[in-house]
């Protein structure tokens, strides 16, 4: 059974600051990997889609790799703003079927 | 564009009282529909899927169902609420388990 993890739980960091959020799978046979950002009371919005033959994937200041066979993924957020204020949750989907398992999320707080 | 469409937003509803969520999806044909639920404190929770008309698949026991009576419509329903079904639920849809998802801005539900 797939499993996710993400650490650290709770991130709070000044303005300005680059910082990497972690994601682990206990299970490599990935298709690929999302990561998404959750806004309080709010839906999920999409940040960055890798796939399982990707290493890694750029939007703006958001870069996330992944390392399939470690069960790793990573997300770098360079020059945080106090708009990145957000859960950051990641999710994978396997070859096994249609679902994302998702992780518990990080909580990140960008203090001005 | 494709847009996803979920209500109401938020919702209290007395134990033992029937649940009705709607979700629709626009700008997409036949796609992957899903529900998930956000306990608090927890990840989310893959409650239903959905390939096409009809077609529902389960992953948990619970207390909730789900139908699907057209294209793009995702229903979850009970018939009886209980307190542990208060969360916040999401709508999602995908064009198939392995590529991009997206999500729909939540129901607050609270059983009281």
């Amino acid at each position: 059974k797939q499993e996710v993890t993400q650490i650290p739980a709770a991130l709070s960091v000044p303005e300005g600051e680059n910082l990497v959020l972690n994601c682990s799978f206990t299970d490599s046979a990935i298709y690929n990997l999302q990561w998404f950002r959750q806004d309080p009371g709010k839906g999920l919005t999409s940040l960055l889609l890798i796939q399982s033959s990707q290493r890694e994937q750029t939007s703006g200041r958001l870069n996330a790799s992944l390392d399939k066979s470690s069960g790793r993924s990573t997300l770098y957020i360079a020059a945080s703003q106090p708009g990145d204020s957000a859960t950051y949750l990641c999710a994978v989907t396997g070859n096994y079927g249609q679902n994302f398992v998702f992780g518990p999320g990080t909580r990140l707080s960008v203090l001005p | 564009s494709q847009t996803i469409h979920q209500w109401p937003a938020t919702l209290v509803q007395p134990v033992g009282s029937p649940l009705s969520l709607e979700c629709t999806v626009e700008g997409t044909s036949n796609p992957n529909l899903y529900w998930y639920r956000q306990a608090a404190g927890r990840g989310l929770q893959l409650l239903f899927y959905s390939v096409g008309i009809g077609q529902i698949s389960s992953e948990v026991p619970q207390n909730l169902s789900a139908s699907r009576p057209q294209d793009r419509q995702f229903i979850l329903s009970s018939k009886k609420l209980l307190l542990s079904d208060s969360g916040f639920y999401l709508c999602a849809w995908g064009i198939s388990g392995h590529t991009e998802a997206f999500f729909g801005q939540g129901t607050r539900l609270t059983v009281v």
